[in-house]
């Protein structure tokens, strides 16, 4: 069965301090990896997926970065916060493209 | 360009009753439908999608779906609807294929009361 990783779980961060979001997924080789940002209360945005390793694609500008150096992890990083970063990432998974997405159990995120 | 909307932000209802959260889309081609349950504090749970073939698939938890190309409609149903039913329903597609962009509804705040 597969399962996936998300870290830290939740993290309080200042406004222009770097953030770095992991996930991990085992027991699925090649997966392709989605993030996910959502405003409390809020709906979902996707804002970047990979379908392999090394190639990141960006949905949406949100002055955040990914990239995806092992098949099995993701990160989402920016090197400065804004206090409109604020919320739950949630990271999933699928194994191709319009399959069902599965996902992690999400960090929750405070900008102060 | 392709969307999902969810017209009703909260649905309350008795336990017993039937339930019915009603998603619309709009997408030029053949969409690829999914709902998605969030219990408060949780992540997002599959319940059931929709690709190609039969217009009523059946999910988890009891729940089933029917496909309506006629009004681009993707409802979700369950009868009877039970209080551990309270959640965040959200409704998405998925254009398919190659593209790899999963677009969602605001969801439906679902409160089902004793």
């Amino acid at each position: 069965a597969q399962t996936i990783h998300q870290w830290p779980v939740a993290e309080i961060k200042a406004v222009g301090s770097p953030l770095s979001l992991g996930c991990t997924i085992k027991g699925k080789s090649s997966p392709n990896l989605y993030w996910y940002w959502q405003a409390t209360g809020g709906t979902l945005q996707q804002l970047f997926y990979s379908i392999t390793v090394g190639q990141v694609e960006s949905v949406v500008q949100l002055n955040l970065s990914a990239s995806r150096p092992k098949d099995d992890q993701f990160i989402l990083s920016t090197e400065k916060l804004l206090l409109s970063h604020s919320g739950f990432y949630l990271c999933a998974w699928s194994r191709q493209g319009g399959d069902t997405q599965y996902f992690g159990p999400g960090t929750r995120l405070l900008v102060l | 360009a392709q969307s999902v909307d969810q017209p009703d932000a909260h649905v309350t209802l008795s336990e017993g009753a039937s339930l019915e959260l009603r998603c619309s889309y709009s997408y030029s081609a053949a969409p690829y439908l999914f709902w998605y349950v969030q219990y408060p504090g949780q992540s997002l749970q599959f319940l059931l999608k929709y690709i190609t073939g039969d217009t009523v698939v059946k999910g988890t938890k009891g729940f089933e779906a029917e496909f309506r190309k006629s009004n681009s409609s993707f409802n979700l149903k369950k009868s009877p609807a039970h209080w551990s039913d309270s959640a965040k329903y959200f409704c998405a597609l998925e254009s398919g294929g190659s593209n790899y962009k999963l677009t969602f509804g605001k969801g439906t705040l679902l409160t089902v009361t004793p």
